[in-house]
């Protein structure tokens, strides 16, 4: 059973348009990030929610956090093909200091020049 | 500063072979992740280590899985004997305590059993 859904799972688009992906979940997340992965590479953090209701940019990346902590949101405006890669969710449960994170299995977003 | 360190980045192996992969924390971090990642399964937690001490291996899929971190500067994760199945990339990641729950992760080695 996945815990985080992502969707969609593949997105091309071309140069400049905008576009959203979806992270959800049916259980209440601490904090919630996005990292992005690049071929041949780890994954590498973006940012990182908190507070339900929340909202983030980094540049042209807007990230949100659902109100419940249960979703989040990742909106790009005009994608460029550095935006390329595999973009991952990750959900962190559980209280403390041994806290896991919870993967979706990402969206795969190729923009084309 | 050096971040997370794997080798080797690629392996090809015969199944029923014995394959080693090996991680270098980043210095002062005290948690260490194996994960392996797949396209059908993505990204799934192996084990992890607190102080080198393995917290939960409940990940683990199987005997033939084993992982070690015998001091603060290295973790390996062997496989014995290897099977077809188990081809995919190998992540390490580490954080700190401190740290909230950012993780940093190696490059990946690549695993294919013939």
């Amino acid at each position: 059973t996945q815990l985080l859904e992502q969707s969609p799972q593949f997105l091309s688009i071309q140069e400049g348009e905008n576009l959203t992906v979806y992270c959800n979940s049916s259980s209440v997340f601490s904090s919630l990030q996005w990292y992005r992965q690049e071929p041949g590479e780890g994954p590498v953090l973006l940012v990182t929610v908190v507070t339900g209701g929340e909202v983030k940019k980094l540049k042209r990346l807007t990230f949100q956090f659902g109100d419940a902590r249960k979703d989040s949101s990742l909106h790009i405006t005009a994608a460029q093909p550095g935006d390329t890669g595999l973009y991952l969710c990750a959900g962190a449960k559980n209280a403390g200091n041994n806290r896991k994170l919870i993967w979706g299995l990402g969206t795969s977003l190729a923009v084309n020049p | 500063d050096a971040g997370v360190i794997q080798s080797p980045r690629h392996e090809v192996t015969e199944m029923g072979q014995e394959v080693t992969l090996r991680c270098k924390p980043i210095s002062g971090h005290d948690y260490l992740f194996w994960y392996r990642q797949t396209m059908m399964r993505g990204l799934e937690l192996l084990i992890y280590f607190n102080n080198n001490v393995p917290i939960d291996d409940s990940g683990m899929p199987e005997d033939r899985f084993s992982a070690k971190m015998p001091n603060a500067s290295f973790s390996t994760l062997k496989i014995q004997p290897s099977e077809p199945r188990d081809s995919a990339v190998y992540f390490c990641a580490t954080r700190t305590s401190g740290g909230g729950v950012t993780q940093y992760f190696g490059p990946g080695t690549r695993l294919t059993v013939l």
